[in-house]
């Protein structure tokens, strides 16, 4: 069974742009969150979507959004791209939103602002 | 969610087990304890998990303690592929998928 599959895997923009990463769950898993991963902060949750739909929003500026497709795909977004935004950034996925389901992560999207 | 502390980093030989404790001193009765490790350019994998029984699976086994205050994750032969920071988290469970508090974790060496 695939696991979680995050495109690209390495990513270099220039402050003020934006950029889209992709995550595709395991098959069958409808629950997807994003997480950042960066040296200072370590792993923090950005959001939760399942149903297409936000059901859980970490605490994060609004340049940072996220969508979830009818095939439970999901991308998120950062619009104006600050240094800061320098990170590993991580998909994982749960079957549904049901108690003591774990998450399951994928390798991340490493993204390297200049 | 409860807070877990967990020794900054510990050494294993390879072969033997490896114990890696953690304590949740705080932690209430709805919350699960969880264990994920991750390995130098990878995504955290999920290790285990449990509420107050032990448990056992292909990768390591759980032990909770009675009055749930501290676990330990074993694994029971330690190979070189098994050095990685191990996080312990305790989640709760309540109707909804509650996100994953990761703090520091046990950077575990396994040594030849």
């Amino acid at each position: 069974k695939a696991g979680v599959t995050q495109t690209p895997r390495y990513l270099i923009k220039t402050r003020g742009q934006q950029v889209t990463l992709s995550c595709s769950p395991i098959s069958g898993h409808r629950s997807v969150s994003w997480y950042q991963q960066t040296p200072g902060q370590g792993l923090q949750f950005l959001f939760e979507y399942f149903s297409e739909t936000q059901r859980n929003k970490g605490n994060f500026p609004g340049r940072f959004s996220g969508r979830q497709f009818s095939n439970s795909r999901s991308e998120m977004n950062v619009s104006t791209l600050e240094l800061g935004d320098s990170a590993l950034y991580l998909c994982a996925s749960s079957l549904d939103r049901g108690r003591g389901q774990p998450q399951h992560f994928g390798d991340g999207t490493r993204l390297s602002i200049l | 969610d409860a807070k877990t502390t967990q020794p900054p980093s510990m050494d294993c030989a390879e072969g033997r087990a490896a114990n890696l404790p953690c304590n949740h001193s705080t932690i209430s009765g709805n919350e699960y304890v969880y264990w994920y490790r991750q390995i130098h350019s990878q995504g955290p994998q999920y290790i285990i998990h449990g509420l107050k029984n032990n448990e056992t699976n292909e990768m390591a086994s759980l032990i909770i303690t009675e009055d749930r205050k501290s676990s330990t994750l074993i694994l029971p032969h330690a190979t070189l592929r098994d050095t990685a920071v191990y996080y312990c988290i305790v989640r709760v469970e309540v109707r909804g998928n509650t996100p994953l508090v990761f703090g520091k974790g046990t950077r575990l060496s396994v040594i030849a």
